[in-house]
């Protein structure tokens, strides 16, 4: 079975600051891995995705994820914080295909929150 | 880059009105779903579809609701009769399997009162 548990419910940042949103997950088989953003009334925006090639995955807006199979971890990090990155983030585990009919498992998200 | 949309952005209807929530998936994707988010909580799984008939569905995805693509190019979510629980965001999200990962639309919010 595969589900994701996002350990913060809501992070705030100060503008110019590093951001981190952590995700762990858990998969019976090699997972597929995927942040996606989702700004107030907007739909959901793929920022990056881990498909079995380098762990550590460059997204849109200057963030970036590490896959890290020991930890069961793929959190998501961006160097420094713009007021445009407040939203919420969803981490999201797929299983292969062929296994699941490629079902996402979507986490209980993370607010971001950027104080100027 | 290619986009998958929905309409409308936002319905509202009535308790025990149909309503019909309409997607246009990115056009050589074979694989389409339909996900819920009611205000709050995380996003769910409705339906998987492929080939023309439904591939996996959850729980909450009971008689009340019906997917079709019935031209070729919109893939469309009914509720029959529509409950105030039912009020939430629907997402619809398109996937060509060998490129691994949907595309999302910007979703419909629907509004049962």
């Amino acid at each position: 079975a595969q589900s994701v548990t996002q350990l913060d419910s809501h992070v705030s940042v100060s503008e110019g600051t590093p951001v981190l949103l952590r995700c762990n997950y858990s998969s019976s088989y090699s997972p597929s891995l995927f942040w996606y953003v989702q700004h107030p009334n907007k739909g959901l925006q793929l920022l990056l995705k881990y498909t079995s090639a380098a762990t550590l995955v460059k997204g849109i807006n200057g963030f970036e994820a590490e896959f890290k199979k020991s930890e069961t971890s793929f959190h998501l990090t961006k160097p420094s914080a713009h007021m445009s990155d407040a939203a919420e983030y969803f981490c999201v585990v797929s299983a292969p295909p062929a296994l699941t009919g490629n079902q996402f498992y979507f986490g209980t998200g993370t607010s971001l929150t950027v104080i100027p | 880059e290619p986009e998958v949309t929905q309409t409308p952005s936002h319905q509202v209807t009535q308790m025990g009105q149909e309503v019909i929530l309409r997607c246009v998936p990115i056009s050589n994707h074979l694989y389409f779903y339909w996900y819920r988010q009611i205000l709050g909580q995380k996003v769910e799984f409705l339906v998987s579809f492929y080939n023309n008939e439904i591939s996996e569905k959850s729980e909450i995805f009971d008689d009340q609701f019906s997917v079709e693509r019935p031209d070729g190019s919109n893939f469309t979510l009914k509720i029959r009769s529509t409950k105030l629980e039912d009020s939430a965001m629907y997402f619809c999200a398109s996937n060509d399997r060998d490129n691994y990962g949907y595309t999302f639309g910007s979703g419909t919010r629907l509004t049962v009162v």
